[in-house]
């Protein structure tokens, strides 16, 4: 069925380090793609989004390319900040937003 | 504040008795979602309601959850004889529309003892 598969975390990074968290999915069709954000004691909060193939998302320093030949949406960033660690979801939709396929999310954790 | 809020943040209950969980959206949006998200797993959708429109339950996992919104506004959701494995974070989101992605509320914390 359909799912959205992220690495395991938590990831440690130092500050400046250079940030990768991958994303594939399976679904039928053209989804539109997104990283989520949740910071401690926080809601989720859409990171960024593409709606179709080779469209990158952009937001906060953050960067992900919708890959169809790979299923794949990989968030990467830079230079990393203590303020951003948190938990990443990716997800997609087919249907809307109502029916957001969320992966497990990934805990980011940046060290001064 | 201005966002989506949950109430209780957290839920602790024993195996059998029923709980109802609420959901403050954004004043004015019309889409409102819930999710939960159990140990391990990802988000899963339960239930999405949009204006007046008959709502969509088709993640609802058995006939134990139910949900309702009234006056376009606040939502409750209702687990019935709660089992061990409704051990959840339940998210609400609102959107002005469906269109738009949502914005998610703190959760809240359910135990089942």
């Amino acid at each position: 069925g359909d799912s959205v598969t992220q690495m395991e975390g938590p990831v440690t990074l130092s500050e400046e380090a250079f940030l990768t968290i991958n994303c594939t999915y399976t679904a039928t069709g053209y989804p539109s793609l997104f990283w989520y954000v949740q910071y401690p004691g926080e809601g989720l909060q859409l990171l960024l989004k593409a709606t179709k193939a080779d469209d990158k998302g952009s937001n906060k320093g953050f960067e992900a390319t919708y890959r169809k030949e790979t299923t794949s949406f990989h968030l990467e960033k830079g230079s990393v900040q203590v303020s951003d660690s948190a938990v990443y979801f990716c997800a997609y939709t087919n249907t809307g937003f109502q029916k957001l396929v969320f992966g497990t999310g990934t805990r980011l954790l940046v060290s001064p | 504040g201005a966002g989506v809020s949950q109430s209780p943040s957290n839920k602790v209950t024993e195996k059998g008795k029923d709980v109802e969980l609420r959901c403050d959206p954004i004043s004015g949006h019309t889409a409102l979602y819930w999710y939960r998200q159990s140990l391990g797993q990802g988000l899963e959708f339960l239930i999405y309601f949009q204006g007046n429109s008959a709502p969509d339950k088709s993640g609802l996992p058995s006939d134990r959850f139910s949900a309702e919104r009234t006056g376009g506004s606040v939502s409750t959701l209702t687990i019935q004889r709660t089992q061990q494995e409704d051990s959840a974070v339940y998210l609400c989101a609102s959107s002005p529309t469906s269109g738009v992605p949502p914005y998610f509320g703190p959760g809240t914390r359910l135990t089942v003892l």
